[in-house]
């Protein structure tokens, strides 16, 4: 069963921070997905990566998929309360991602 | 452009009764995905639906739970004898496209079906 782990579970910061939060896994993934979640939503996807290196930027959030494409870091430059929310990272099983496996999940909350 | 919608948002029902989930995927999209979310716990994929199809079942509990998406009207999760472990966020999400990292398809979530059992 591929899995995935995500950490820290919970973070708490103060505006103008910098965060980074991480998704780990054992196995490989052919590609991974970052989503934000606000509460009684649904996931917004934010960004997808496919190759082992990839770094992708989307304005103050950095996302960066590991080389050997088991782990991804996001990390947010001078966080705003607006980023807050459960970040979810998920793992396509096969080259076709027709369905994904999702992390629990990192709740982050920005405080002004 | 109206996006993916699910009704109703919050569902109550007693031990033994029966939970039907409604989903419309947005306008022009024929794959649809339902998503189950626990309290602290990520999604836990469900079924792939395309119109008329079901295309994987792989995390669809044997027993209980079926899901349809018929060629008219939204695609429907029914959940019968409810238990109180069924209680949980129910998403469905909707792509153009199946799913592919050839093609840069994504999928769009809705809302979410609120789901309590007593």
């Amino acid at each position: 069963t591929q899995l995935l782990e995500q950490s820290p579970q919970f973070l708490s910061i103060q505006e103008g921070e910098n965060l980074t939060v991480y998704c780990n896994s054992s196995s490989v993934f052919s590609s991974l997905q970052w989503y934000r979640q606000e509460p009684g939503e649904g996931p917004v996807l934010l960004v997808t990566v496919v190759t082992g290196g990839e770094v992708k930027k989307l304005k103050r959030l950095t996302f960066q998929f590991g080389d050997a494409r088991k782990d991804s870091s996001l990390h947010i430059t001078a966080a705003q309360p607006g980023d807050t929310g459960l970040y979810l990272c998920a793992g396509a099983r096969d080259n076709y991602g027709q369905n994904f496996v999702f992390g629990p999940g990192t709740r982050l909350s920005v405080l002004p | 452009n109206a996006g993916v919608m699910q009704n109703p948002r919050h569902l109550v029902r007693r031990r033994g009764q029966e939970a039907r989930l409604r989903c419309s995927p947005m306008k022009g999209h024929s794959h649809v995905y339902w998503y189950r979310q626990l309290p602290e716990e990520g999604l836990k994929f469900m079924v792939y639906l395309q119109k008329e199809n079901i295309i994987d079942e792989s995390g669809m509990p044997k027993e209980r739970f079926s899901a349809e998406f018929p060629k008219e009207g939204p695609s429907i999760l029914r959940i019968q004898q409810v238990v109180r472990g069924d209680s949980a966020a129910y998403f469905c999400a909707s792509s153009a496209q199946p799913l592919s990292i050839r093609r840069s398809s994504e999928q769009y979530f809705g809302p979410g079906t609120r789901l309590t059992v007593t």
